[in-house]
């Protein structure tokens, strides 16, 4: 079993529509909490980050963390079809360290 | 934000030669970077942890015999594939962690490797 699990996707949305995409972990040592998204070919680019539990909201980005439930949720509202990319959770036990990532899921977002 | 480099963004080599990526924090120092391998539509994998000034931390079943990693100073790391083969094709990237008040790990554009 992977530490960190996502669903691979691919995951359809009309522009416009809120993304709900989330992970589960095994782990209960991790402590950070990173939302990635990766286009083709780049690297990751972070999104959003959060020490244990909580809400925390940027722009359209919502991130929700649940360590009781090991589970963490990222959610894009007013999707754009420029949001179309893989998005990575990632996560670590301590500050500056070695990240472990889910498999990503891929999104897509249709005009 | 902090910005990682990576040189080459892409290489294309034959079977049997060595292979070296560079790594470089432009505008921060990192005392530790990280190198990734991501195969095509899989997730990132982490290789090992580079530490300035000491040796690297190969995460278990990488060959740190082949793939040797020096840290050569606060600003660069490096990644040499030695002898490589097909099968080490892939996406090779790195990042450093910030030192700002976030815990953020930069992640630089990452170097497409293709062994013939």
């Amino acid at each position: 079993q992977k530490e960190v699990e996502q669903d691979p996707g691919p995951l359809s949305v009309p522009e416009g529509a809120i993304v709900s995409l989330n992970c589960t972990y095994s782990n209960s040592a991790f402590q950070y909490f990173m939302w990635y998204r990766q286009y083709s070919r780049k690297g990751p680019e972070l999104l959003m980050y959060t020490y244990s539990s909580g809400n925390k909201e940027d722009g359209r980005f919502t991130a929700q963390v649940d360590k009781s439930s090991k589970y963490i949720s990222l959610f894009i509202r007013d999707s754009q079809p420029s949001d179309s990319a893989t998005y990575l959770c990632a996560m670590s036990k301590a500050a500056g360290n070695k990240l472990t990532f889910g498999g990503g899921t891929r999104v897509l977002v249709k005009p | 934000g902090a910005v990682v480099s990576q040189h080459p963004s892409r290489v294309i080599c034959k079977s049997g030669t060595s292979v070296k990526i560079e790594c470089r924090s432009l505008d921060f120092q990192a005392t530790t970077m990280f190198w990734y391998r991501q195969f095509p539509k899989q997730s990132l994998m982490l290789m090992a942890t580079s530490n300035e000034g000491s040796k690297a931390t190969y995460e278990q079943g990488v060959e740190k015999d082949k793939f040797l990693i020096n840290h050569a100073s606060l600003t660069l790391s490096t990644l040499t594939v030695t002898s490589a083969h097909p099968e080490d094709s892939s996406f090779y990237i790195c990042s450093a962690p910030g030192r700002g008040a976030v815990d953020e790990q930069f992640f630089g554009p990452g170097t497409r490797l293709t062994v013939l």
